[in-house]
């Protein structure tokens, strides 16, 4: 079975920092990667997305993601965040397999101070 | 892209009875589809696989008479909760995907449940 672990809990960052939130999964096969967001009082909204090709996934609102196979990761990335960044985010695994359920990490707060 | 529809999305209810909730593909057939908890400040814990046409898969330590699923077409899943009571009390989000390999996953709103 997959499990998806988030090493980072929460983070408080300035506006224009960097940002970096960790994600490493644990299965052997071809797997489906995924990162979400939820704003507070929201639903979840994709970010990004990875299947196969460019392990350098860019996704919506600036951020982008890695897949680095040989490491399991697929951290997430942003060179500059915005106070309107401040929510939870998740990052989730499944098999490539039809069918097949997304695993979530149990997520990490991102708090944006201006 | 795909919509998932969820209904309700707030639901109150007292100690004891039953809450179903609904949960639709709007524009496309799954034939899976997938129940989620979320407590407060915490991740998503998938709850269950719901199949068509046949039972529903469910993760290790769901009580599966608790929360009952039914898949009856390609585009509805619903979710029973039986006999609720305050510890019940949660966010439901269910989701489907695109059928075949390497599809996106879709949400629903989620509905949020309150047992009193």
């Amino acid at each position: 079975a997959q499990s998806v672990s988030q090493h980072n809990h929460h983070v408080i960052l300035s506006e224009a920092a960097s940002l970096e939130l960790g994600c490493n999964y644990s299965y052997g096969g071809t797997v489906n990667l995924f990162w979400y967001v939820q704003y507070p009082g929201q639903h979840l909204q994709l970010l990004l997305k990875y299947f196969s090709g460019d392990p350098l996934v860019k996704g919506i609102k600036g951020f982008e993601a890695e897949f680095i196979k040989s490491k399991f990761s697929f951290n997430l990335r942003k060179p500059s965040v915005q106070w309107s960044d401040t929510a939870e985010y998740f990052c989730a695994v499944s098999t490539n397999q039809a069918g097949t359920a997304l695993i979530f990490g149990k997520g990490t707060t991102l708090s944006v101070s201006s | 892209g795909a919509v998932v529809s969820q209904h309700p999305s707030r639901v109150i209810c007292k100690s004891g009875t039953s809450v179903k909730i609904e949960c639709r593909s709007l524009d496309f057939q799954a034939t899976t589809m997938f129940w989620y908890r979320q407590f407060p400040k915490q991740s998503l814990m998938l709850m269950a696989t719901s199949n068509e046409g046949s039972k529903a898969t469910y993760e290790q330590g769901v009580e599966k008479d608790k929360f009952l699923i039914n898949h009856a077409s390609l585009t509805l899943s619903t979710l029973t909760v039986t006999s609720a009571h305050p510890e019940d009390s949660s966010f439901y989000i269910c989701s489907a995907r695109l059928q075949g390999m390497n599809t996106e996953a879709f949400f629903g709103q989620g509905t949020r449940l309150t047992v009193v």
